[in-house]
């Protein structure tokens, strides 16, 4: 059983369409991290959010927390062919614990 | 450049014959650690280590061994592979270890048992 459960699993959209991925859990988080891994490369952090309700923005990406730390959401306004990948959220249920999700594959096609 | 490598990239060997995927870090951090990566189960830590001399199981450690004897290295090793072994490995690096820090994956080791 997953601790973290994202949806969709599989995202294919046009470039310049919207897309928001999430990532559910029945437990509390300290910290919720998303994650970005490229086909033949190890996954590379995009946020951090520590806060429940907190919302944070990188360029065309937004990423929540919910108020209750048990849920994220990962939004994309206006994807782009170099937004394809898969996105990873992975949970701090403890000080040094992080257990991932397993993932959704976003594509972007042109 | 900061980095955290692995080797080798690709492996396929067969069942029993023992292996070390070696991992790397030149970002003087003290957390270092092991995942795997299969379909539908996301990544699942192996091992981790706080620092030299230190170390501890994660989720899915059995038949598997680590070591840490300098900051910078921590092998993966496997005594006797089975094919339920066969899996994407990745190492990983931190400078705290904590949930929250930021953690550097190598490149990926994708290792095929047969």
């Amino acid at each position: 059983t997953q601790l973290l459960e994202q949806s969709p699993q599989f995202l294919s959209i046009q470039e310049g369409e919207n897309l928001t991925v999430y990532c559910n859990s029945s437990s509390v988080f300290s910290s919720l991290q998303w994650y970005r891994q490229e086909p033949g490369e190890g996954p590379v952090l995009l946020v951090t959010v520590v806060t429940g309700g907190e919302v944070k923005k990188l360029k065309r990406l937004t990423f929540q927390f919910g108020d209750a730390r048990k849920d994220s959401s990962l939004h994309i306004t206006a994807a782009q062919p170099g937004d394809t990948g898969l996105y990873l959220c992975a949970g701090g249920s403890n000080d040094y614990k992080l257990s991932f999700g397993a993932g959704t594959t976003v594509t972007v096609r042109a | 450049e900061a980095q955290v490598t692995q080797n080798p990239r690709y492996l396929i060997t067969v069942t029993g014959k023992k292996l070390t995927v070696t991992c790397s870090q030149n970002m003087n951090h003290e957390y270092m650690s092991w995942y795997r990566q299969d379909p539908g189960l996301g990544l699942r830590q192996i091992y981790y280590s706080m620092n030299v001399e230190v170390t501890d199981k994660g989720d899915v450690p059995e038949g598997y061994k680590v070591s840490r004897k300098e900051k910078r290295n921590f092998p993966l090793i496997l005594e006797s592979p089975s094919p339920n072994q066969t899996s994407l490995y990745f190492c990983a690096s931190s400078l705290g270890g904590r949930s929250y820090n930021e953690q550097f994956f190598g490149p990926g080791t994708r290792l095929t048992v047969l």
